[in-house]
């Protein structure tokens, strides 16, 4: 069955700080992968995607992620930390031609001054 | 604003009561999604059309549960009967196109508490 694991719940980084979120899933074939934040109070907004191609993609906000085919993984970075980067995050495979996304659980980030 | 528009954004009800929630995808996508989403947890899919016609439900979408499309615009969540569990965050989406789509487009949602 497809399925995609956030190993952390819960983060907590200095501002200034860098940032790496853990995605991992799992599937038949290399899905398109996507990750998104909320806010509170906020819709999901698309941070960034992965097709094929580059494995190293660039996102709004000054995030990043790098498709690893070896480890299923799909990890979300930031050199630096904002504190307007407090949310949830939820990385989200796609499950073919439909377009449905399977999401995480999600990891919620929290920024300490 | 052309985002995903949800009615209403806040809904509270008794149990045993129908509910019935509203969402206008962005104008030309063809493609609508709903999900479900709990505190703590991912959103959950529901359900999913291409232009009118209702493709996939998830076993979560049980018989008191039922969502129209039919003009292949906006859409209707209905819950009949409902009960404390289905307290929860509806959310919509919609995306473009044939084929794979990408981007999902999400509206606020709408926060159902049953009491």
């Amino acid at each position: 069955a497809q399925s995609v694991t956030q190993p952390d719940i819960h983060i907590t980084v200095s501002e200034g700080a860098s940032l790496e979120l853990r995605c991992n899933y799992s599937y038949g074939a290399t899905p398109y992968l996507f990750w998104y934040v909320q806010s509170p109070g906020q819709g999901l907004q698309l941070l960034l995607k992965y097709f094929s191609g580059d494995t190293l993609v660039q996102g709004i906000k000054g995030f990043e992620a790098e498709f690893k085919r070896s480890q299923s993984s799909f990890n979300l970075r930031k050199p630096s930390v904002h504190w307007s980067d407090a949310a949830e995050y939820f990385c989200a495979p796609s499950s073919g031609n439909t377009g449905k996304l399977i999401f995480g659980q999600g990891t919620t980030l929290q920024v300490k001054p | 604003d052309t985002g995903v528009s949800q009615d209403p954004r806040h809904k509270i009800t008794k149990r045993g009561q129908n509910v019935t929630f509203r969402c206008d995808p962005i104008s030309e996508h063809n493609r609508l999604y709903w999900y479900r989403q709990t505190l703590g947890q991912g959103p959950e899919f529901l359900t999913y059309f291409q232009n009118e016609a209702q493709l996939e439900k998830s076993r979560l979408l049980s018989d008191r549960f039922s969502a129209e499309r039919p003009k292949g615009s906006f859409s209707t969540l209905e819950i009949q009967r409902t009960e404390q569990g289905d307290s929860a965050m509806y959310l919509c989406a919609s995306s473009p196109g044939q084929g794979f789509s990408g981007e999902l487009f999400f509206g606020e949602g709408s926060r159902l508490t049953v009491l």
